[in-house]
């Protein structure tokens, strides 16, 4: 049970460059959401899903996409880097239980736009 | 104003201390609580979960005051290795949205 796990653990990108990072999950999680943290803002709220085949908007979505084709996955695209993206992400996921839902993180990606 | 906040310290305390940590809620429709701890360059990890009548589990104690919206963890007699970021965060159910403070630096000092 390796619980969430994010591909790649480091990137650096140029300034324009793509790419996609990849959240897995085995829980069985309905939730999946990312995050990304900076010095001083906490973690924000990225994008999230409720459900395979859903997405939806957080806090701070401009710049980003993602999708949930399958249960477990989680995949958050940076379409046209920019230094501003210059972050640590955190995938998670969550399962509402007895009324209350719990968030387990990944180990996050640390990602560096020069 | 942002949904959570919390003091960002630093906290510099002897081992042995006891020492509080609060944090602030802006939506009354808030539904779950939790203390999450991250230790240096990791991810946030689950310390406790925060019930209305509050709860323990060993050093650490969690409450919620709903009334004036906010949630506290107490640490008693603080070790070495409780030195991490403490962050808050608050559960509302549209969408199943959970938001953040900022967390709050703890260093336990020999």
């Amino acid at each position: 049970n390796a619980g969430v796990t994010q591909t790649p653990k480091f990137r650096v990108l140029k300034t324009g460059q793509s790419m996609t990072l990849l959240c897995a999950q085995d829980m069985n999680h309905e939730y999946m959401y990312w995050y990304r943290q900076d010095p001083g803002m906490g973690l924000r709220l990225i994008h999230y899903s409720v459900g395979e085949g859903t997405t939806a908007k957080g806090e701070v979505p401009d710049g980003y996409n993602v999708s949930r084709l399958k249960k477990q996955n989680f995949l958050l695209g940076l379409e046209s880097a920019a230094p501003s993206q210059t972050s640590v992400y955190f995938c998670a996921s969550s399962k509402e239980l007895a009324g209350v839902s719990t968030q387990y993180f990944g180990p996050g990606t640390r990602l560096t736009v020069l | 104003r942002k949904e959570v906040e919390q003091d960002p310290g630093p906290f510099n305390v002897p081992e042995g201390a006891t020492v509080a940590f609060n944090c602030t809620y802006s939506n009354s429709a808030s539904q779950s609580f939790f203390w999450y701890r991250q230790d240096c360059r990791k991810e946030p990890k689950l310390l406790m979960s925060v019930y209305s009548s509050g709860n323990e589990d060993g050093r650490f104690t969690a409450q919620l005051n709903r009334a004036s919206q906010y949630i506290s963890l107490l640490i008693r007699d603080s070790k070495l290795s409780d030195s991490a970021t403490y962050l808050c965060a608050v559960n509302t159910q549209y969408g199943n949205q959970f938001y953040f403070g900022t967390g709050t630096s703890l260093t336990v000092i020999p």
